[in-house]
């Protein structure tokens, strides 16, 4: 199994210019979650999405949208990207939400995203 | 904001040393977990502890959690030259949909 798989690794944008950032799993697992970390934080989450067909919003929400495609991918969009969302991007996934559920999350190995 | 916070930020020991990483949160949890990272890769899963739990053991590591002091602990021992990596603890303020707030980590440095 390739666990969590995210495409492209690397990504340079002008201010404005739109791309969507890829991840698959191949876990079968239900959860998928979008986080972005910034140099010296801590991992914050963006977007998720608890069972295939929903996505909520995390902490920093702002200036992206989420699709979940199908149970396997949940694909991420910048539509007008700014500086400020230069950061490295990680994709999760979860076996399960709620309670009872496994609670580890499988990371993906990061999208690192420059905008000039 | 963070819910985790990590203290140290970096820790600098030699091998065979011990290395100990704490972290404080702010809200009531399920759980707490620990993930570490290597230089540019994604998060790895350590340990992860209930709230009903004091202390947990997984080969070297040694994790403890004080729910009174919303604290948490990370004993590595006998840390190897592969063990440098950052150290993250995690929580979900009580949500069970899977959502994690992490703190800013601590950089763990052991020199052979």
């Amino acid at each position: 199994n390739a666990g969590v798989t995210q495409t492209p690794k690397f990504q340079v944008l002008k201010t404005g210019q739109s791309m969507t950032l890829q991840c698959a799993q191949d876990m079968n697992h239900n959860s998928m979650y979008w986080y972005r970390q910034d140099p010296g934080m801590g991992l914050r989450l963006i977007y998720y999405s608890a069972s295939e067909g929903t996505t909520d919003k995390g902490e920093v929400p702002n200036g992206y949208n989420v699709s979940r495609l199908n149970k396997r991918e949940f694909s991420l969009r910048l539509e007008s990207a700014a500086p400020s969302q230069t950061s490295v991007y990680f994709c999760a996934s979860r076996r399960l939400a709620g309670a009872g559920g496994q609670e580890t999350q499988y990371f993906g190995p990061g999208t690192r995203l420059l905008v000039l | 904001s963070q819910q985790g916070e990590e203290d140290p930020q970096a820790l600098s020991i030699q091998e065979g040393e011990n290395a100990t990483m704490n972290c404080s949160y702010k809200t009531s949890i399920n759980n707490l977990q620990w993930y570490r990272q290597n230089s540019g890769r994604g998060l790895v899963h350590l340990i992860l502890i209930r709230s009903n739990e004091r202390e947990k053991h997984s080969g070297r590591l040694r994790v403890t959690l004080d729910t009174s002091k919303k604290s948490s602990s990370l004993l590595i021992t006998a840390s190897r030259a592969a063990d440098t990596a950052s150290y993250f603890c995690a929580t979900d303020k009580g949500s069970t949909l899977g959502r994690l707030y992490f703190g800013r980590g601590t950089q763990l440095t052991v020199w052979p």
